[in-house]
């Protein structure tokens, strides 16, 4: 599965959008772009994820350059609860996709 | 629709004891995953479960460790004299499919093990 690289950490202001971005260069033309977060002590949480189109549900969206080289989860209205570190994943469409590759992701803050 | 349910949440051994976690899939999901993570380290696969049959436990320490998900019942992480690198958060995950794009794959709360 391709690499990514996700920024160690980022602030948001609570109400204002949390825009946070992964590169995946390397990623293949059957490789998803899948995103997760972890609160502290909680078990991940899957968000939302994406081939080509952008996506949007009622978590997020999310965002995929057209040369798919990297992307952008999307917290439009960001909350304190959604203080955690976010994975940004790249997964095969199939064979052994479901060992999740986990990076060290990007600890998101949300300050009131 | 009830999550990935583990229990127990946190659990207490001494070193030499055995600690068995247990994981309830998704309803409907039939794969289930074991990841570990270790304190102030990123979470890791340990193994891969179908009704019955592991499928991958590429992961998983060679000894001591053992994982199983049977016919009737929860998955269960079973380790044997637990020492104190044990200690960590297990977590247990399930998907309906084994692989393919319709298989995202929900996590469950967490194990949380200490070892004294």
């Amino acid at each position: 599965d391709a690499k990514t690289t996700q920024p160690p950490s980022m602030d948001c202001a609570e109400g204002r959008a949390a825009n946070l971005p992964c590169n995946h260069s390397t990623i293949s033309g059957n490789e998803y772009v899948y995103w997760y977060r972890q609160i502290h002590s909680q078990g991940p949480q899957y968000i939302i994820h994406g081939l080509k189109n952008n996506e949007t549900n009622e978590m997020a969206s999310l965002i995929i350059t057209e040369d798919r080289k990297s992307s952008t989860l999307i917290l439009p209205h960001a909350t304190l609860r959604d203080t955690a570190v976010y994975y940004c994943i790249v997964r095969n469409s199939g064979g052994s996709n479901y060992k999740l590759t986990f990076g060290k992701g990007t600890l998101l803050t949300v300050n009131p | 629709n009830a999550g990935v349910m583990q229990n127990p949440r946190h659990l207490v051994r001494r070193r030499g004891q055995e600690a068995r976690l247990r994981c309830s899939p998704m309803k409907g999901h039939s794969h289930v995953y074991w990841y570990r993570q270790l304190p102030e380290e990123g979470l890791k696969f340990m193994v891969y479960l179908q009704k019955e049959n592991i499928i991958d436990e590429s992961g998983m320490p060679k000894e001591r460790f053992s994982a199983e998900f049977p016919k009737e019942g929860p998955s269960i992480l079973r380790i044997q004299q637990v020492v104190r690198g044990d200690s960590a958060a297990y977590f247990c995950a399930s998907s309906p499919l084994g692989e393919g794009a319709g298989n995202t794959i929900y996590f469950g709360e967490g194990s949380w093990l200490t070892v004294v």
